[in-house]
């Protein structure tokens, strides 16, 4: 089956932990995306990349990390600068540009850092 | 900048009650909207979407109707059922870019 996978689905980090979480896609699309999901404030762009070996970010990027080595995967990195990390983070991915093509979205990595 | 504001939530129906959960959209061109649905401790799936003004969205018995003039798209049910709660998103983008914005969610609890 194609789709997205968000692992762990729950963690747990101590205070001034950097924390990786992990996103893999076999829909062979180009562009993947993470989103921060807060109660009541819907998604939030933190990095998006369209091809391998780059990515930009969106608008929440401080105190976050990616890399795009490799299509398949778009792992992100939380940061201890990361002021408030605690969230639910949602990565997704697309194939080619403009409204026709759907974002596909993973089923999520609630972080919660103590 | 382009901003989705939707109705607070919760809205709490009955199930076979009519369902409309608003939603308007400011922009600076004419993007795309979109409705997203996030069942409990799950992604977001696409539930419809609209690419220019008059368009109808529809799905699963979902509807919304792209307006321009109230730069609205609100979204609407005739009859819901218990598997419908969950969070709704309505989203806006541009036909030549990639990214989404999103409103802030409205939650729909249906009780049978």
């Amino acid at each position: 089956d194609g789709g997205i996978t968000q692992s762990p689905k729950y963690l747990f980090r101590k205070e001034g932990q950097n924390v990786t979480l992990s996103c893999e896609q076999n829909l062979n699309h180009d562009a993947m995306y993470w989103y921060r999901q807060d109660p009541g404030q819907g998604l939030r762009l933190i990095y998006y990349s369209q091809i391998v070996n780059d990515f930009q970010k969106g608008d929440i990027a401080e105190g976050y990390s990616v890399s795009r080595e490799k299509k398949e995967s778009f792992p992100l990195t939380v940061t201890s600068a990361q002021k408030n990390p605690t969230a639910f983070y949602l990565c997704a991915s697309k194939t080619g540009q403009g409204v026709l093509y759907e974002q596909f979205f993973g089923p999520g990595t609630r972080l919660t850092v103590l | 900048g382009d901003s989705v504001t939707q109705m607070e939530g919760p809205v709490t129906l009955s199930e076979e009650a009519f369902l409309t959960i608003n939603c308007t959209y400011t922009a600076t061109g004419y993007p795309s909207l979109f409705w997203y649905v996030q069942y409990p401790g799950e992604g977001l799936q696409l539930l419809l979407k609209a690419t220019k003004a008059d368009d109808k969205g529809s799905n699963k018995g979902f509807e919304a109707t792209y307006r321009k003039e109230t730069t609205s798209f609100h979204l609407e049910k005739g009859s819901v059922q218990v598997s419908d709660s969950a969070v709704y998103f309505c989203a806006l983008s541009y036909n030549a870019g990639n990214m989404l914005t999103f409103g802030g969610g409205t939650r729909l609890m249906v009780k049978p």
